[in-house]
């Protein structure tokens, strides 16, 4: 079985652009999460989606936006980039949403450089 | 607001060397998970164990165990002999719940390095 897909796996981009951020979950699985990682920290939670409705928000800016296809792919976008949106941007995806109840399988990211 | 806190930053052994990472976490929760990731340099997050609050009994699997002390709020992880292929950011994280949903609160990490 195929893991948790991601694409691109790198991208650079130069400030004030959009970026869109793919991810394919696990077969079966029907959340997903997005986590950003800066570099010399561990992963902050970004967005939650189960079943094409957003669950979760975390702490940025509305310049981050997200949404889940019908079949439980999902998109990252972020408008007007930063320097510091610089980043592993991590998908996590989960049967039914939820890290407590059966865990969560990460992707192996998408390295975004801003310059 | 949760935390996780994972004072060491690097750690240097030599191949066959045990060595123990250290968490310490701060929640409000009664009930909640406590997780171990594995970070390679190819960037994916490797699921190491999951804890729950009400479960301190440690663990051995392999070369691996785990050391959960609610009294502390700790939850540190040991390699024996260690390997080079253990080299790697390892990452303790806390479940946090909220409106329905949980998500994972992690530490900065630790870099462990192993020489031959």
């Amino acid at each position: 079985d195929a893991g948790v897909t991601q694409s691109p796996t790198h991208l650079i981009k130069t400030r004030g652009q959009h970026v869109t951020l793919r991810c394919s979950p696990i077969s079966g699985h029907k959340s997903v999460s997005w986590y950003q990682q800066v570099l010399g920290q561990g992963p902050q939670f970004i967005f939650q989606y189960y079943e094409k409705e957003e669950r979760g928000r975390g702490n940025f800016p509305d310049r981050f936006s997200a949404r889940q296809f019908p079949n439980y792919s999902s998109e990252l976008n972020v408008n007007a980039l930063l320097l510091g949106d610089s980043a592993l941007y991590l998908c996590a995806s989960s049967l039914i949403g939820g890290v407590r109840e059966n865990g969560y399988t990460f992707g192996s990211g998408t390295r975004l450089t801003v310059v | 607001a949760q935390k996780v806190t994972q004072a060491q930053t690097e750690i240097s052994v030599v191949e066959k060397e045990d060595v123990t990472l250290d968490c310490v976490y701060e929640t409000r929760d009664t009930t909640y998970y406590l997780f171990w990731y594995k970070q390679p340099p190819s960037g994916e997050l490797v699921f190491l164990i999951r804890r729950n609050s009400f479960d301190e009994q440690n663990e051995i699997s392999g070369r691996y165990s785990w050391n959960f002390q609610k009294s502390t709020s700790s939850f540190n992880f040991t390699i024996t002999a260690s390997q080079v292929v253990d080299s790697a950011v390892y990452f303790c994280a806390l479940s946090e719940e909220s409106s329905g949903y949980s998500t994972l609160t992690f530490g900065k990490g630790t870099m462990l390095l192993v020489s031959p």
